[in-house]
């Protein structure tokens, strides 16, 4: 059964301090490990996809990674508005729908 | 920019009492999901659909819940009757997925859901 886990469950940072968002996994052959950003009272927001290990990308301060086993959400010097639930998904290729499945979510704090 | 647009945002019911979220998708996408929030549970499937078929609804408690797409820009989600543990927000999402396709899902903000 595909599976995802993210830590810490919640994380609070001071304005500018950087820290990383993990996103474990476990699927039957990757299709792709999507990050998304809630905000309070809306619906999930699309950031980043990622395909294959080793493969990065990058949108203002966040930078999102990816390896066989799990992915990471680099924040560099954080700021206030960065507040947010951040969820990764996967999606397995071996999976005839396609499902995606979320991880539970990591609510980040960014204190001025 | 294109949006998932779900109807109402917010719905109040007594137990026992019908209820029906709806979700317009964005426009050419050929997938439309059900997830249900809640703090203990996160994001739970409930039911998807490819080009308007049902390709599983496995996450629905099939007594009570039912979920349908009578058009490509309407997909329907009804609970009948409701109980309270069915309080929670309900997100639609669509997408191209499948086959050569791999977009990333768009979600609606939600309809709330509290049943007393």
């Amino acid at each position: 059964e595909d599976q995802v886990t993210q830590s810490p469950e919640a994380l609070r940072l001071q304005e500018g301090e950087s820290s990383s968002l993990n996103c474990s996994y476990t699927v039957s052959g990757l299709r792709g490990l999507f990050w998304y950003r809630q905000d309070p009272g809306k619906g999930p927001e699309f950031l980043f996809t990622l395909y294959s290990a080793g493969e990065e990308k990058e949108k203002e301060r966040l930078k999102a990674t990816l390896t066989k086993k799990e992915s990471f959400l680099h924040i560099t010097a954080p700021k206030p508005e960065d507040s947010a639930t951040y969820l990764c998904a996967v999606q397995a290729s071996i999976d005839y729908g396609q499902n995606f499945v979320f991880g539970p979510g990591t609510r980040l704090s960014v204190l001025p | 920019d294109a949006r998932v647009t779900q109807t109402p945002r917010h719905k109040v019911t007594e137990m026992g009492q019908e209820v029906t979220m709806r979700c317009q998708p964005i426009l050419g996408h050929n997938t439309v999901f059900w997830y249900r929030q809640t703090m203990m549970q996160g994001l739970e499937l409930l039911a998807y659909f490819r080009n308007r078929a049902p390709l599983d609804d496995s996450g629905m408690p099939k007594d009570r819940f039912s979920a349908e797409m009578p058009d490509a820009t309407l997909a329907t989600l009804k609970i009948q009757p409701s109980e309270p543990r069915d309080s929670a927000v309900y997100f639609c999402a669509s997408g191209l997925v499948g086959g050569q396709y791999n977009s990333p899902l768009h979600f609606g903000n939600g309809t709330r859901l509290t049943v007393t």
